[in-house]
């Protein structure tokens, strides 16, 4: 199994702040990569797939790159609705693995 | 609008079995690759299997051995079996769709709808 590691594990922010969430894939996998935003007591909500597209009703805030092993999620002006965890997926091959999440808090 | 829920029983019995449905409304199960992912209070995601339509399935090796997944089109549900569990096996359980997007640098796949879940305690 691929194995993926987010770093940090968590971290302190304010409203506005640029914040970036990294996902190191164990092997390359291309672009097949997706992040996820999971508030306390919701099933996670896809937020971008393929490495970079934004999924359909997304702000634009957020944004995905990388590819082979590094990715990296980006919100641009954390806004207070963006509190939650956040966890990146590779769909290169099954079975599918996720990373350990990165948690945002308010600073 | 297509919706997925899970159902079935909140506490299983060590040892015993566990047995989850998952229940797609407004939409059709065809076309599409159906997954259960399970998530242990406070910890992280871990993909379980996925079924076919047709009935193909892919499971997880690390569960594999007690893992059952099968789907009644007819019904337009899922389900899950989970044999000999234990503690561990507690977790909040998904049921999600898989989806393939077709773009010009290749074809990718990602879980883009999940049911609310359902909490499954393993308990005496």
């Amino acid at each position: 199994a691929i194995q993926m590691t987010q770093s940090p594990s968590s971290l302190s922010a304010s409203v506005g702040d640029r914040v970036t969430i990294t996902c190191r894939a164990g092997q390359g996998i291309g672009n097949a990569l997706a992040w996820y935003q999971q508030k306390p007591g919701t099933a996670p909500k896809l937020l971008i797939f393929a490495a970079s597209n934004l999924q359909s009703g997304v702000p634009s805030r957020f944004s995905g790159s990388g590819s082979g092993t590094d990715f990296t999620l980006t919100i641009s002006s954390l806004q207070p609705e963006d509190f939650a965890t956040y966890y990146c997926l590779q769909n290169y091959n099954y079975p599918r693995t996720f990373g350990q999440g990165t948690k945002v808090e308010i600073k | 609008q297509v919706r997925l829920q899970e159902s079935g029983p909140g506490l299983v019995q060590p040892s015993e079995t566990l047995s989850l449905t998952c229940s797609v409304s407004g939409g059709s199960i065809s076309s599409y690759y159906w997954s259960w992912i399970r998530q242990p209070p406070g910890k992280e995601l871990e993909w379980i299997g996925y079924i076919y339509k047709s009935g193909s399935t892919n499971y997880n090796p690390s569960l594999k051995s007690r893992v059952t997944l099968s789907v009644d089109t007819s019904k337009n549900q899922l389900s899950l079996k989970v044999t000999s569990v234990t503690a561990a096996d507690t977790a909040v359980y998904y049921c999600a769709r898989e989806t393939l997007r077709f773009l010009e640098r290749g074809n990718y796949w990602s879980f883009d709808l999940w049911g609310r879940g359902t909490l499954v305690t393993v308990s005496s």
